[in-house]
């Protein structure tokens, strides 16, 4: 069965701070995987994309993910969080299909 | 930025009555979706839509749940007779066509909050 999870629920981090959300997923055959952010009272936003290709894939915002295969893994980085990415962060994954199967998401907390 | 709109944002309703959720697509998108979430649980797909059809289903997605694209621009979520496991977040979302439609990222709404009293 198609599955993604995010392993971190609640991350609190202080201002400039580096950030890494873990995202594991597990897919037979092709599989696409995105990391969307919500921020307060927001829709979901899509922050990256990867599909093919580079492995490291930079998003907006200053995140980037890098999709390492042997460890079925997407996790999404940033070298230094401010306060304004206090978001809840979700990865999410889909096939050839094209339903997305969402993680739990990660709240994200930046102290100022 | 264009974007996914939907209405209302919060809706109470009776056990048992019928409730119509309600989207405005990005104009030019051809695929539309619903997902939900329940209060601290994961986001679902429901359904997708394409060419007037529903093209893939969940589980979740029974007889009790219908989607109808009724004109040019709405997209509606119909829930005959509610329950109250369908207390849920509901999001709606949609996306370009392309030779790979699973590669095209969808945009979403900002969902509505469905309370089944």
């Amino acid at each position: 069965a198609q599955s993604v999870s995010q392993h971190n629920h609640h991350v609190i981090l202080s201002e400039a701070a580096s950030l890494e959300l873990g995202c594991n997923y597990s897919y037979g055959g092709t599989v696409n995987l995105f990391w969307y952010v919500q921020y307060p009272g927001q829709h979901l936003q899509l922050l990256l994309k990867y599909f093919s290709g580079d492995p490291l894939v930079k998003g907006i915002k200053g995140f980037e993910a890098e999709f390492i295969k042997s460890k079925f893994s997407f996790n999404l980085r940033k070298p230094s969080v401010q306060w304004s990415d206090t978001a809840e962060y979700f990865c999410a994954a889909s096939g050839s299909a094209r339903q997305l199967t969402f993680g739990s998401g990660t709240q994200l907390t930046v102290l100022p | 930025e264009p974007e996914v709109t939907q209405t209302p944002s919060h809706q109470v309703t009776q056990m048992g009555q019928e409730v119509i959720l309600r989207c405005v697509p990005i104009s030019n998108h051809l695929y539309f979706y619903w997902y939900r979430q329940i209060l601290g649980q994961k986001v679902e797909f429901l359904v997708s839509f394409y060419n007037n059809e529903i093209s893939e289903k969940s589980e979740i997605f029974d007889d009790q749940f219908s989607v109808e694209r009724p004109d040019g621009s709405n997209f509606t979520l119909k829930i005959r007779s509610t329950k109250l496991e369908d207390s849920a977040m509901y999001f709606c979302a949609s996306s370009d066509i392309q030779s790979r439609p699973s590669n095209q990222p969808q945009h979403f709404g900002d969902g509505t909050r469905l309370s089944i009293l």
